[in-house]
Protein backbone atom coordinates (compact mmCIF):
# COMPACT_ATOMS: atom_id res chain seq x y z
CA UNK A 1 0.00 0.00 0.00
CA UNK A 2 1.19 3.64 -0.81
CA UNK A 3 1.88 5.74 2.05
CA UNK A 4 1.59 9.15 0.42
CA UNK A 5 -1.14 9.71 -2.44
CA UNK A 6 -1.85 12.96 -4.25
CA UNK A 7 -4.62 13.68 -6.16
CA UNK A 8 -5.67 14.79 -8.97
CA UNK A 9 -2.95 13.03 -10.88
CA UNK A 10 -3.21 15.81 -13.57
CA UNK A 11 -4.45 19.56 -13.13
CA UNK A 12 -4.91 21.83 -15.33
CA UNK A 13 -5.72 25.72 -14.95
CA UNK A 14 -5.35 29.31 -16.58
CA UNK A 15 -2.57 31.55 -15.04
CA UNK A 16 -4.18 33.65 -12.01
CA UNK A 17 -6.27 30.69 -10.88
CA UNK A 18 -5.52 28.97 -7.56
CA UNK A 19 -4.35 25.40 -7.70
CA UNK A 20 -4.65 22.90 -4.98
CA UNK A 21 -3.30 19.44 -4.63
CA UNK A 22 -4.27 17.16 -1.74
CA UNK A 23 -2.14 14.33 -0.07
CA UNK A 24 -3.19 11.55 1.63
CA UNK A 25 -1.39 9.18 3.67
CA UNK A 26 -2.17 6.17 6.23
CA UNK A 27 0.24 6.06 9.10
CA UNK A 28 0.96 8.53 11.54
CA UNK A 29 3.70 11.31 10.78
CA UNK A 30 6.35 13.19 12.47
CA UNK A 31 6.18 15.77 9.54
CA UNK A 32 5.16 16.17 5.62
CA UNK A 33 6.71 18.06 3.43
CA UNK A 34 5.83 19.22 0.01
CA UNK A 35 8.64 19.21 -2.99
CA UNK A 36 8.30 20.70 -6.72
CA UNK A 37 9.93 18.74 -9.82
CA UNK A 38 10.13 20.53 -12.87
CA UNK A 39 10.36 18.01 -15.80
CA UNK A 40 14.04 15.94 -15.56
CA UNK A 41 15.06 17.80 -13.04
CA UNK A 42 15.52 17.84 -9.35
CA UNK A 43 13.36 18.46 -6.10
CA UNK A 44 13.21 21.54 -4.64
CA UNK A 45 11.77 21.85 -1.20
CA UNK A 46 8.72 24.07 -0.91
CA UNK A 47 7.57 23.63 2.94
CA UNK A 48 7.31 21.47 6.15
CA UNK A 49 4.35 21.13 8.70
CA UNK A 50 4.88 19.09 11.46
CA UNK A 51 2.04 16.95 12.53
CA UNK A 52 1.07 19.08 15.64
CA UNK A 53 0.46 22.50 13.05
CA UNK A 54 -2.68 22.94 11.03
CA UNK A 55 -1.80 25.42 8.55
CA UNK A 56 1.25 27.14 7.31
CA UNK A 57 2.03 29.79 4.29
CA UNK A 58 5.13 30.65 2.65
CA UNK A 59 4.62 33.03 -0.28
CA UNK A 60 1.47 32.05 -2.59
CA UNK A 61 1.99 28.76 -0.96
CA UNK A 62 -0.67 27.50 1.69
CA UNK A 63 -0.38 23.89 3.16
CA UNK A 64 -2.94 22.64 5.74
CA UNK A 65 -2.72 19.40 7.64
CA UNK A 66 -5.69 16.89 9.10
CA UNK A 67 -3.78 14.52 11.32
CA UNK A 68 -7.50 13.08 11.76
CA UNK A 69 -8.39 12.45 8.29
CA UNK A 70 -4.50 11.78 7.40
CA UNK A 71 -4.60 14.51 4.56
CA UNK A 72 -2.88 17.89 3.49
CA UNK A 73 -3.36 20.10 1.04
CA UNK A 74 -1.24 22.46 -0.98
CA UNK A 75 -2.84 25.76 -2.13
CA UNK A 76 -1.20 27.41 -4.83
CA UNK A 77 -2.88 30.90 -4.89
CA UNK A 78 -2.21 33.28 -8.45
CA UNK A 79 -0.29 30.64 -10.70
CA UNK A 80 2.08 31.70 -12.68
CA UNK A 81 3.06 30.08 -16.05
CA UNK A 82 6.49 28.73 -14.10
CA UNK A 83 4.35 27.02 -11.59
CA UNK A 84 3.94 24.37 -14.11
CA UNK A 85 5.58 21.45 -13.11
CA UNK A 86 4.71 18.20 -10.92
CA UNK A 87 4.61 18.59 -6.88
CA UNK A 88 4.71 15.40 -4.28
CA UNK A 89 4.29 15.23 -0.51
CA UNK A 90 7.01 13.24 1.31
CA UNK A 91 6.01 11.89 4.49
CA UNK A 92 8.24 10.90 7.44
CA UNK A 93 6.69 8.40 9.42
CA UNK A 94 6.45 9.01 13.73
CA UNK A 95 8.96 6.82 15.53
CA UNK A 96 10.80 6.05 12.69
CA UNK A 97 13.90 7.27 11.40
CA UNK A 98 14.94 9.15 8.57
CA UNK A 99 13.17 7.21 5.43
CA UNK A 100 10.96 9.55 3.12
CA UNK A 101 8.06 8.27 1.52
CA UNK A 102 7.17 10.30 -1.33
CA UNK A 103 3.78 10.31 -3.04
CA UNK A 104 2.79 9.54 -6.71
CA UNK A 105 2.39 13.32 -7.44
CA UNK A 106 0.26 15.74 -9.17
CA UNK A 107 1.46 16.77 -12.46
CA UNK A 108 -0.06 21.09 -12.50
CA UNK A 109 0.19 22.60 -15.96
CA UNK A 110 -0.65 26.45 -15.73
CA UNK A 111 -1.55 27.75 -19.11
CA UNK A 112 -0.71 31.46 -20.18
CA UNK B 1 22.67 29.88 -1.12
CA UNK B 2 24.00 26.36 -0.51
CA UNK B 3 23.61 23.87 -2.56
CA UNK B 4 23.47 19.82 -2.82
CA UNK B 5 25.33 19.10 -6.17
CA UNK B 6 25.72 16.20 -7.70
CA UNK B 7 28.34 14.72 -10.75
CA UNK B 8 28.25 13.81 -13.87
CA UNK B 9 24.81 14.62 -14.63
CA UNK B 10 24.57 11.90 -17.07
CA UNK B 11 26.29 8.46 -16.92
CA UNK B 12 25.86 5.76 -19.78
CA UNK B 13 27.39 2.57 -18.84
CA UNK B 14 27.23 -1.20 -20.09
CA UNK B 15 25.31 -3.39 -18.26
CA UNK B 16 27.77 -5.20 -15.43
CA UNK B 17 29.98 -2.72 -15.28
CA UNK B 18 30.41 -0.92 -12.09
CA UNK B 19 29.60 3.09 -11.38
CA UNK B 20 30.04 5.65 -8.90
CA UNK B 21 27.57 8.73 -8.37
CA UNK B 22 28.64 11.41 -6.54
CA UNK B 23 27.19 13.80 -4.36
CA UNK B 24 28.30 17.01 -2.35
CA UNK B 25 26.46 17.57 0.56
CA UNK B 26 25.29 21.25 2.14
CA UNK B 27 28.79 21.85 3.89
CA UNK B 28 26.87 22.17 7.77
CA UNK B 29 24.77 19.11 7.18
CA UNK B 30 24.37 15.90 8.64
CA UNK B 31 22.28 13.60 7.62
CA UNK B 32 22.91 12.41 3.83
CA UNK B 33 20.43 10.24 1.25
CA UNK B 34 20.25 8.74 -1.82
CA UNK B 35 16.77 8.42 -3.51
CA UNK B 36 16.15 7.06 -7.21
CA UNK B 37 13.38 7.62 -9.57
CA UNK B 38 12.88 5.38 -12.02
CA UNK B 39 11.31 7.14 -15.41
CA UNK B 40 7.24 7.74 -14.99
CA UNK B 41 7.35 6.76 -11.44
CA UNK B 42 7.66 7.81 -8.00
CA UNK B 43 10.97 9.10 -6.37
CA UNK B 44 11.93 6.09 -3.79
CA UNK B 45 14.03 5.99 -0.84
CA UNK B 46 17.54 4.41 -1.40
CA UNK B 47 19.54 4.88 2.08
CA UNK B 48 20.46 7.27 4.45
CA UNK B 49 23.89 8.09 6.06
CA UNK B 50 24.91 9.75 9.40
CA UNK B 51 27.92 9.66 11.35
CA UNK B 52 29.77 7.88 8.80
CA UNK B 53 27.41 4.83 8.57
CA UNK B 54 24.15 3.81 7.28
CA UNK B 55 21.64 4.39 9.39
CA UNK B 56 18.72 3.03 7.04
CA UNK B 57 17.97 1.43 4.08
CA UNK B 58 15.45 0.39 1.94
CA UNK B 59 14.87 -2.90 0.30
CA UNK B 60 15.99 -1.69 -3.07
CA UNK B 61 19.50 -1.42 -1.66
CA UNK B 62 20.80 -4.89 -1.64
CA UNK B 63 24.34 -5.76 -1.55
CA UNK B 64 25.17 -4.48 -5.17
CA UNK B 65 24.44 -1.25 -3.91
CA UNK B 66 27.23 1.00 -1.26
CA UNK B 67 27.55 4.35 0.16
CA UNK B 68 30.61 5.73 1.17
CA UNK B 69 31.81 9.27 2.61
CA UNK B 70 35.84 9.27 1.37
CA UNK B 71 36.11 12.54 2.92
CA UNK B 72 35.09 15.38 4.52
CA UNK B 73 32.56 16.78 1.82
CA UNK B 74 32.07 13.93 -0.59
CA UNK B 75 28.98 11.47 -0.65
CA UNK B 76 29.42 8.44 -2.97
CA UNK B 77 26.97 5.79 -4.27
CA UNK B 78 28.22 2.85 -5.71
CA UNK B 79 26.92 0.32 -8.14
CA UNK B 80 28.83 -2.55 -8.49
CA UNK B 81 27.48 -4.33 -11.58
CA UNK B 82 24.53 -2.80 -13.19
CA UNK B 83 21.61 -4.44 -14.48
CA UNK B 84 19.26 -2.68 -16.73
CA UNK B 85 16.40 -1.94 -14.62
CA UNK B 86 19.28 0.19 -12.47
CA UNK B 87 18.38 3.04 -15.15
CA UNK B 88 16.98 5.99 -13.36
CA UNK B 89 17.67 9.43 -11.73
CA UNK B 90 19.75 9.35 -8.52
CA UNK B 91 19.29 12.04 -6.41
CA UNK B 92 21.54 12.47 -3.54
CA UNK B 93 19.96 15.30 -0.61
CA UNK B 94 21.16 15.82 2.65
CA UNK B 95 19.62 17.86 5.61
CA UNK B 96 20.56 19.80 8.74
CA UNK B 97 18.67 17.57 11.02
CA UNK B 98 17.09 14.16 10.88
CA UNK B 99 14.07 13.82 9.05
CA UNK B 100 11.74 13.75 11.28
CA UNK B 101 12.77 17.42 12.45
CA UNK B 102 14.26 18.87 9.32
CA UNK B 103 13.60 19.19 5.59
CA UNK B 104 15.79 17.54 2.91
CA UNK B 105 17.63 19.24 -0.09
CA UNK B 106 18.19 17.60 -2.82
CA UNK B 107 20.61 17.33 -6.09
CA UNK B 108 19.80 18.41 -9.16
CA UNK B 109 20.41 14.13 -10.06
CA UNK B 110 22.33 12.28 -12.40
CA UNK B 111 20.95 10.14 -14.62
CA UNK B 112 22.21 6.55 -15.28
CA UNK B 113 21.37 4.93 -18.69
CA UNK B 114 22.34 1.05 -18.33
CA UNK B 115 23.16 -0.19 -21.93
Amino acid sequence: SQQGEEDPQALSIQEGENATMNCSYKTSINNLQWYRQNSGRGLVHLILIRSNEREKHSGRLRVTLDTSKKSSSLLITASRAADTASYFCATVLENTGNQFYFGTGTSLTVIP
Amino acid sequence: EPEVTQTPSHQVTQMGQEVILRCVPISNHLYFYWYRQILGQKVEFLVSFYNNEISEKSEIFDDQFSVERPDGSNFTLKIRSTKLEDSAMYFCASSELASGVGEQFFGPGTRLTVL
